[in-house]
């Protein structure tokens, strides 16, 4: 079946470098997706990675893919305060995309 | 700002009821996706249709459906409606509706059912 998990929590100091990791079972899907909602708002795209690439980088931003262990991480370098949000993993098989539960990011001073 | 818009913003009803929630996608954009938030079932893809056709579904129940209109915009028909509808229902859009295409999300419509 398909399914996406990752860790329900995450604090973290400003400053720090976040990582915030998943897994997935459905390897079919071209692309995986991080996306990020702030409180009270909607989804936002953050980043994909091409499933045939190990690693992608964006800014402060690096996407990580193992496709052998299924496992996706997202990287937050010199995190700030505004990156609080909840961060969604999503794979893509065919053209629907399958959501995690959502890491919730909290960055303390 | 996405360029999805979704009406109404917060919607309280009772159960039994019935709701239309409506969904504008972006300029240019042919597919519109329905995804439904709720704290029991996180986030869950509903359904897909592509220039006015059904392309894919998902976890919707018969109690609910959807169409595409000519003019692209998208209606989420929820009837029969219980209290553990109760969630936030975003609208996605994306150009062709392929996974190579990113989809894009409006703000939400909250319902509450009472």
């Amino acid at each position: 079946g398909e399914d996406v998990e990752q860790s329900l929590f995450l604090s973290v100091r400003e400053g720090d470098s976040s990582v915030i990791n998943c897994t997935y079972t459905d390897s079919s899907s071209t692309y995986l997706y991080w996306y990020k909602q702030e409180p009270g708002a909607g989804l936002q795209l953050l980043t994909y990675i091409f499933s045939n690439m190990d690693m992608k980088q964006d800014q402060r931003l690096t996407v990580l893919l193992n496709k052998k262990d299924k496992h996706l991480s997202l990287r937050i370098a010199d995190t700030q305060t505004g990156d609080s949000a909840i961060y969604f993993c999503a794979d893509s098989p065919l053209n629907k995309l399958i959501f995690g539960a959502g890491t919730r990011l909290a960055v303390h001073p | 700002d996405s360029g999805v818009t979704q009406t109404p913003k917060h919607l309280i009803t009772a159960t039994g009821q019935r709701v239309t929630l409506r969904c504008s996608p972006r300029s240019g954009d042919l597919s519109v996706y329905w995804y439904q938030q709720s704290l029991d079932q996180g986030l869950q893809f509903l359904i897909q249709y592509y220039n006015g056709e059904e392309r894919a579904k998902g976890n919707i129940l018969e109690r609910f459906s959807a169409q595409q209109f000519p003019d692209l915009h998208s209606e989420l028909n929820l009837s029969s409606l219980e209290l553990g509808d109760s969630a936030l229902y975003f609208c996605a859009s994306s150009v062709d509706g392929t996974p190579g295409h990113q989809q894009y999300f409006g703000p939400g419509t909250r319902l509450t059912v009472t």
